[in-house]
């Protein structure tokens, strides 16, 4: 059965560090998203990507965080300079566009991030 | 979206059907509900959804009461397996730009399936 992946399942980074955190969604799959889920809280969603660009964004996707699509497989979500607030599992997820409807998130199994 | 209301937390015993329950009273007309299932710090996994009438799949059955404004999450044959955190969503169904597709994790119910 095809599924999300990322990578790396674990990222340590110095606070003022740059991180890229990838994903690889699934193939046939159009639109893409990125969630976070600090320690103990909610799910929350941080951005949606269809067509090269995003499609919405919340009021935690500020400007040190940005979204790629690099190639016709990755996805990536970059933070230009981690605080330590940014610690937290980050989930991709990728869903298919079934028109009028529904569609199911598919997430991976997250990249935990620590920033020291 | 419609705001959800479920039980913090619910016990099953092994083998036994689980009954999650949630409250979507301020559901509106094109609002489906969504249950989603989040084990233990894994990524959230998709289960089933409907608009009205019941639905089952592999996993599990769907009851959404006439009037639409709650509905109950069933697992059959619940297994220690099934531990984890069980949220209801309610949203519109997909929209092809402008977004709105995003998914809106509540607090969840926490069930534990025990021996």
């Amino acid at each position: 059965e095809p599924e999300v992946t990322q990578t790396p399942s674990h990222q340590v980074t110095q606070m003022g560090q740059e991180v890229i955190l990838r994903c690889v969604p699934i193939s046939n799959h159009l639109y893409f998203y990125w969630y976070r889920q600090i320690l103990g809280q909610k799910v929350e969603f941080l951005v949606s990507f269809y067509n090269n660009e995003i499609s919405e964004k919340s009021e935690i996707f500020d400007d040190q965080f940005s979204v790629e699509r690099p190639d016709g497989s990755n996805f990536t979500l970059k933070i230009r300079s981690t605080k330590l607030e940014d610690s937290a599992m980050y989930f991709c997820a990728s869903s298919r566009l079934a028109g009028v409807g529904y569609n199911e998130q598919f997430f991976g199994p997250g990249t935990r991030l620590t920033v020291l | 979206d419609a705001k959800t209301t479920q039980p913090p937390s619910m016990d099953c015993a092994e083998g036994r059907a689980a009954n999650l329950p949630c409250n979507h009273s301020t559901i509106s007309g094109n609002e489906y509900v969504y249950w989603y299932r989040q084990i233990h710090s894994q990524g959230p996994q998709y289960i089933i959804h409907g608009l009205k009438n019941n639905e089952t799949n592999e996993m599990a059955s769907l009851i959404i009461t006439e009037d639409r404004k709650s509905s109950t999450l069933i697992l059959p044959h619940a297994t220690l397996r099934d531990t984890a955190v069980y949220y209801c969503i309610v949203r519109v169904a997909v929209r092809i730009t402008g977004g709105g597709n995003k998914l809106t994790f509540g607090t969840g119910t926490q069930l534990k399936v025990e021996l």
